[in-house]
């Protein structure tokens, strides 16, 4: 099984560069997220989707965007990459309910110079 | 708001002995925990969870966690660490207060770094 497939694993960016990190899941999952994670800040949420068309914001939005056009992809875009976005970035989904456990792609590190 | 807390962020142990790891949540009505761990440059693993069937939870890997509500803990235990287990292990809860959408979001602690002494 596939699970969580995210793309690309490395990338580096100059700043004022835009670009798209891709994530698809085969479990049928309705719930969709997005993480970065930074030394000693844990995950931070950015945005999460619902269901196919639905979208919210987290905790850190500023600077991503979102669509969920069908319910395997959950793509993030960087508009205008900036150093501050150097990240570790998952991608996360899970059934939707409350006590289930979300999976997670491999991760995407990105580094913007 | 939920929250957690995760004290120490480095752990080391020596091959052998007891692992404990720490973690707190703030919320007045007990959230659902979750115990993940990251190897190296890897995504996030699913150790244990929490979902009130039973304030013991057995997962994988020889460890375990107890949920105490009167002290607002989940703290992860293992009884002999491994060299296997050099990890980062991260807390997280989700809210199960909530019926809706917020309900689905998981808040993660700042992780703990264990390190095993051979």
């Amino acid at each position: 099984n596939a699970g969580v497939t995210q793309t690309p694993k490395f990338q580096v960016l100059k700043t004022g560069q835009s670009m798209t990190l891709q994530c698809a899941q085969d479990m049928n999952h309705e719930y969709m997220s997005w993480y970065r994670q930074d030394p000693g800040m844990g995950l931070r949420l950015i945005h999460y989707s619902v269901g196919a068309g639905i979208t919210d914001q987290g905790e850190v939005p500023n600077g991503y965007n979102v669509s969920r056009s069908t319910t395997e992809d959950f793509p993030l875009r960087l508009l205008s990459a900036a150093p501050s976005q150097t990240s570790v970035y998952f991608c996360a989904s899970s059934k939707g309910l409350t006590n289930t456990e979300a999976f997670f792609g491999q991760g995407t590190r990105l580094t913007v110079v | 708001a939920q929250s957690v807390t995760q004290l120490g962020s480095h752990v080391s142990v020596s091959e052998g002995a007891l692992v404990l790891l720490r973690c707190n949540y703030s919320s007045s009505v007990p959230p659902y925990l979750f115990w993940y761990v990251q190897y190296p440059n890897q995504g996030l693993q699913l150790l244990l969870k929490y979902t009130s069937a039973a304030t013991l939870v057995k997962g994988i890997n020889g460890f375990e966690a107890e949920f105490k509500k009167s002290e607002t803990s989940f703290h992860l235990t293992k009884p002999s660490a491994h060299m296997s287990d050099a990890a980062e292990y991260f807390c997280a809860v989700s809210d199960r207060s909530r019926s809706d959408i917020a309900g689905n979001q998981f808040y993660f602690g700042t992780g703990t770094s264990l390190t095993v002494i051979p």
